[in-house]
């Protein structure tokens, strides 16, 4: 079964320094995510991306994150200065389509630890 | 996205079924149900989704209200691996917004 894969799956990083989490979504999907979970609490939405362009993004959201696809597989989460309430686990997860017609299947996550 | 209702906990005991309730009074009539569930230390993973059948698959059947106000995830034989949060979302298919939005879900306990 395709699978949505996410690299690495624990990152930690110092205060202030800049990350990347990578993602593969599933090969013929167009519709990309990343959702974030803070220990104990509730899955977030960030971002959606389709067609190279962000289409919809939450508060969370802000100038430090952004996102891209460099290729054609490769779906990236960059923080530019992480500070120590990103610390979270990240998923990516990707659909063919965006209309709820189809469902969306996620990574397994990175956990991302912020000292 | 319209709002669900679930209960906060729910126990099984091994190879029986098990019903997980969701109430969405307030759908609208373009509204998907979706079902997800999380394992501990994964990440949600899709169990099913429907909009006015009744859908089964390899891991559940999904039962839509005649009103659509409500739905259940039925699991026919609860295993071990099953015990994992339970989320049910629904998506609008013409709104603007493409994102699930979480609730707190049902967390399904198996007992052996």
């Amino acid at each position: 079964e395709p699978e949505v894969t996410q690299t690495p799956s624990h990152q930690v990083t110092q205060m202030g320094q800049e990350v990347i989490l990578r993602c593969v979504p599933i090969s013929n999907h167009l519709y990309f995510y990343w959702y974030r979970q803070i220990l104990g609490q509730k899955v977030e939405f960030l971002v959606s991306f389709y067609n190279n362009e962000i289409s919809e993004k939450s508060e969370i959201f802000d100038d430090q994150f952004s996102v891209e696809r460099p290729d054609g597989s490769n779906f990236t989460l960059k923080i530019r200065s992480t500070k120590l309430e990103d610390s979270a686990m990240y998923f990516c997860a990707s659909t063919p389509n965006a209309q709820g017609r189809d469902g969306y299947t996620f990574g397994s996550g990175t956990r991302l630890t912020v000292v | 996205d319209a709002k669900t209702t679930q209960p906060n906990s729910m126990e099984s005991n091994e190879e029986e079924p098990v019903h997980l309730p969701c109430n969405h009074s307030t759908i609208s009539g373009t509204d998907y149900i979706h079902w997800y569930r999380q394992l501990p230390s994964q990440g949600p993973e899709y169990v099913i989704h429907g909009l006015t059948s009744n859908v089964n698959n390899r891991m559940a059947s999904l039962a839509i209200a005649e009103d659509r106000k409500s739905s259940t995830l039925i699991l026919h034989r609860a295993t071990l691996r099953d015990a994992a949060v339970y989320y049910c979302i629904l998506r609008d298919t013409q709104g603007g917004s493409e994102k699930l939005v979480f609730g707190k879900g049902t967390k399904l306990t198996v007992n052996p």
